[in-house]
């Protein structure tokens, strides 16, 4: 049973440019949680997603960042016009349906650097 | 303001040591605890969750206890061993919604 997969590992992007990150949850998972750890701080929550739902927005930044969990395919965290503030791990998250109790399955995390 | 401490930030203790790490939160009205381990460049392993319900949660050499009315947990480790060095985080889920506020984590060296 495979674990949560984020792709890529790591992404190197110029400032302007858009990043992309890729989580596709754990099988018979479908709840999808993104988090940043940027550079000597701790994991940060930015969103909750069920299929094709945002649950949970608070921890996202108010602008250029986005985040979808379609019915179909991986949950994707969309950052636009990237800044060198951007450069963090965001990892990912899942947990299966049943409620609060249910533990969560981080992936491996992207490394995101913005040069 | 809901917050997790974790103290010491690092410890370094010598094989065969029993580890204690610690973690402290501000508001008792927690929904559940989670005990991650971290390697360098690498994601978080679930250790163990303890439910608001449970006093401790037990797997191998591993032990977690929760102090509500105090806002304490306690990651025990036994017999520690090299291939215990890792970053250890703590983090509590004080919403319905599963959102996990994270402590600083504790980093931990086992010398042979």
């Amino acid at each position: 049973n495979a674990g949560v997969m984020q792709n890529p590992r790591h992404l190197v992007r110029r400032r302007g440019q858009e990043a992309r990150l890729r989580c596709s949850p754990m099988k018979g998972h479908s709840h999808v949680y993104w988090y940043r750890q940027l550079p000597e701080e701790g994991l940060k929550f930015m969103v909750y997603l069920q299929k094709e739902n945002i649950i949970d927005e608070s921890g996202m930044p108010k602008e250029r960042f986005s985040a979808e969990f379609p019915k179909e395919g991986p949950s994707i965290l969309r950052i636009q016009q990237v800044v060198r503030g951007d450069s963090a791990a965001y990892f990912c998250a899942s947990s299966p349906p049943g409620g609060v109790n249910q533990p969560q399955h981080f992936g491996d995390g992207t490394r995101l650097s913005i040069l | 303001k809901q917050e997790v401490t974790q103290i010491p930030a690092a410890l370094s203790v010598p094989e065969g040591e029993n580890l204690v790490l610690n973690c402290s939160f501000t508001d008792s009205a927690i929904y559940n605890l989670q005990w991650f381990r971290q390697d360098p460049g690498k994601g978080l392993t679930s250790l163990l969750l303890i439910q608001s319900s449970q006093r401790e949660q037990t797997s191998g050499r591993l032990n977690a206890s929760l102090d509500k009315s105090s806002g304490r947990s306690t990651l025990y480790i036994a017999a520690s061993q090299p291939g215990d060095s890792a970053t250890y985080l703590c983090a509590v889920n004080w919403s319905a919604g599963n959102k996990l506020t994270f402590g600083g984590g504790t980093r931990v060296l086992v010398k042979p």
